[in-house]
């Protein structure tokens, strides 16, 4: 079975600092992974997505993540966050079969 | 485009009551997806479905029912509600041709159950 852990429920940083946001998942098999944002009172948002190639992808919002097959690690980065980056951040696995796990969310905060 | 809408946004309930969670998308998606969000926890997957009149469960199917009569609506049935179904949910959906596809969500229906 496939699961995803997101080990920071919060992350509070200031305005133009850089930000990095965990996600480790486990899979038996081919993994693909994601990254979802939820503004506050809206749905999910897809940010970026990893299925194959290069392991850094690029996201929008200036988002970026980098997917690491030893360290089963799928982290989110953004090198200067915005108030308006203020959101919950979702770390997603699939299997390739449609269905989405989920991780259980990271709650980014960004003061001034 | 309105993408995937969801009605109502917010509903209150008493124990043993029922009622319908509506979900709609007019992009011609093929897949549309019910999923429950609780506090401080991430979605999970309630059902699915793969075209009009294919439905099959999720992780979390019991006490939801669901129907897919026609390839825009995707509703989601609660016959009994109890506590334990106090969350928010949401509907996706996704146009699937081979190979992973992105999910797109609506804005939530927010359940209380009393």
């Amino acid at each position: 079975a496939q699961s995803v852990t997101q080990l920071d429920s919060q992350v509070p940083v200031f305005e133009e600092a850089p930000v990095e946001l965990r996600c480790n998942y486990s899979s038996s098999v081919s993994v693909y992974l994601f990254w979802y944002v939820q503004y506050p009172n809206q749905g999910l948002q897809l940010l970026l997505k990893y299925l194959s190639g290069s392991t850094l992808v690029k996201g929008i919002n200036g988002f970026e993540a980098e997917f690491n097959k030893s360290q089963t690690s799928f982290h989110l980065r953004k090198p200067s966050v915005h108030i308006s980056d203020t959101a919950e951040y979702f770390c997603a696995v699939s299997d390739g079969f449609q269905k989405l796990v989920f991780g259980t969310g990271t709650r980014l905060l960004v003061s001034p | 485009n309105a993408g995937v809408t969801q009605t109502p946004k917010f509903r209150i309930l008493k124990i043993g009551q029922s009622m319908t969670l509506q979900c709609a998308q007019d992009m011609n998606h093929n897949y549309m997806y019910w999923y429950r969000q609780d506090p401080g926890m991430g979605l999970k997957l309630i059902y699915y479905s793969v075209g009009a009149g294919i439905t099959d469960k999720g992780e979390v199917p019991n006490g939801y029912n669901v129907s897919r009569s026609t390839t825009e609506d995707f509703p989601l049935r609660l016959e009994l509600a109890a506590p334990s179904q106090t969350s928010v949910y949401f509907c996706a959906s996704s146009y699937v041709a081979g190979g992973l596809s992105e999910q797109f969500f609506g804005p939530g229906t927010r359940l209380t159950v009393l």
